[in-house]
């Protein structure tokens, strides 16, 4: 079964950093484009960034231009999301989720698959 | 706000028909960018529902369905079932934006 399992989240100060991790499985990780989603308590989904499958074309939110870095690493089927100066309403659940066939990185396609997601806390 | 709009909730009874609306602009479902839909139960992650504003992945049932017009979307939900209770989302491409767009969810109450 296709799978992704994210880990990392945690509780961090405001103005700390935190590095996300998504463990990819039984896929062709390096043929897909892959996009973080974030899921503030009680709120909607919000679209955070994408990466190319080469690794080489990155897209972010506004939110978080300038903050976080999304990378991957194609030997390890792994995505990252490197998150600096955090701020309180960087507080949400992040998903890693995979397009359902779009590899350029600036995916209009439907999210097929998701992981669980893991919880990111930022407060003093 | 959310760059797509939707009902913050419906409700129907078993058995009924309810639909969800998602409204967009010009720079999004208006440019001809495909509208997607999510069901998310509570505590889980988002569930592909429909893609491509009327297709249905592989063991989604047939009760559920999408459309697209204009600037707008809507998902269509047949014999209402007490498990369809959940959260549902669209998302589609803003070029204004160089991103995916969601709409703010709809929370779906069978009553």
């Amino acid at each position: 079964e296709v799978q992704l399992l994210e880990s990392g989240g945690g509780l961090v100060q405001p103005g700390g950093s935190l590095r996300l991790s998504c463990a990819a499985s039984r896929f062709s990780f390096s043929s897909y484009a892959m996009s973080w989603v974030r899921q503030a308590p009680g709120k909607g989904l919000e679209w955070v960034s994408a990466i190319s499958g080469s690794g080489g074309h990155t897209y972010d939110a506004d939110s978080v231009k300038g903050r976080f870095t999304i990378s991957r690493d194609n030997s390890k089927n792994t995505l990252y999301l490197e998150m600096n100066s955090l701020r309180a309403e960087d507080t949400a659940v992040y998903y890693c989720a995979k397009p359902s066939r779009c590899s350029v990185g600036d995916c209009r396609e439907a999210f097929d698959i998701w992981g669980q997601g893991t919880m990111v806390t930022v407060s003093s | 706000q959310s760059v797509l709009t939707q009902p913050p909730s419906v409700s129907g009874a078993p058995g009924q028909r309810v639909t969800i609306s998602c409204t967009g602009s010009s720079s999004n479902i208006g440019a001809g960018y495909e509208v997607h839909w999510y069901q998310q139960l509570p505590g889980t992650a988002p569930k592909l529902l429909i893609y491509d504003n009327s297709n249905r992945p592989s063991g989604v049932p047939d009760r559920f369905s999408g459309s697209k017009s204009g600037t707008s979307a809507s998902l269509a939900i047949t014999g209402l079932q007490a498990e369809d209770e959940a959260d549902y989302y669209c998302q589609s491409y803003d070029n204004s934006l160089s991103g995916v767009v969601f709409g703010g969810g709809t929370k779906l109450t069978v009553l």
